[in-house]
């Protein structure tokens, strides 16, 4: 099946610093999306990208969906200690024909924000 | 105000045990998931409903059976439980073709 190989696994920073994780996949995906989880919670959705070359930003957060469809990226700016948790990277892929699909998660990086 | 809900929150059972979790979204989406996630934080989606109809089941085993009475509400019921069943289970629902999907607190199962 589909992988999407997710980088850094971890990342260990200093409050203030600027952050960047991506992913990368053998196939392509329609649409990216990247994820947050906090502990103990749900993944909460940060971003999402429809279209290849679309970078999109909400707030500190900047994204991008790679040209080629197989490749997107997260840069977080100038972190804070909220920032913390496991971020996922999701391709979405159509089921069978019909225009529902599903979402196809990269293995997680988990930010750790020291103050 | 919650807009996916999921019961209950954490769930300890003996092997063999059946058991039920529950999920309601007020959000008014139409389509409904239940996702997987063990002990690594790896995320993998179970099944998907739109409308009340299963529309993706990925190759889960069969003592999974998903219920869905309307589109609001998504049940799983696992027969028989095993060791490899503990995890933590995530219900989420979106809309429409299910770009942005939703997800609920979930339910941390633990099988011993």
């Amino acid at each position: 099946g589909q992988q999407l190989n997710q980088s850094p696994q971890s990342m260990f920073i200093q409050e203030g610093e600027d952050v960047s994780m991506n992913c990368t996949s053998s196939s392509i995906f329609n649409t990216w999306l990247w994820y947050k989880q906090d502990p103990g919670e749900g993944p909460v959705l940060l971003i999402a990208l429809y279209k290849a070359g679309e970078l999109t930003s909400n707030g500190r957060l900047t994204a991008q969906f790679g040209i080629t469809r197989k490749d997107s990226f997260l840069n977080i700016s100038a972190s804070i200690p909220s920032d913390v948790g496991i971020y996922f990277c999701a391709g979405f892929t159509n089921a069978g024909g019909t225009s529902y699909g599903k979402l196809t998660f990269g293995q997680g990086t988990i930010l750790t924000v020291h103050p | 105000d919650t807009a996916v809900s999921q019961t209950p929150k954490y769930l300890v059972t003996q092997m063999g045990n059946d058991k039920s979790i529950k999920c309601e979204q007020n959000l008014g989406h139409d389509t409904m998931y239940w996702y997987k996630q063990d002990s690594k934080k790896f995320l993998k989606i179970m099944f998907s409903y739109n409308n009340k109809e299963l529309i993706i089941n990925e190759t889960v085993p069969n003592r999974f059976s998903p219920k869905s009475p309307d589109k609001a509400h998504l049940n799983l019921h696992i027969n028989s439980l095993e060791l490899g069943d503990s995890a933590v289970y995530f219900c989420a629902s979106s809309q429409g073709t299910g770009y942005e999907q939703y997800f609920g607190p979930g339910t941390r199962l633990t099988v011993t």
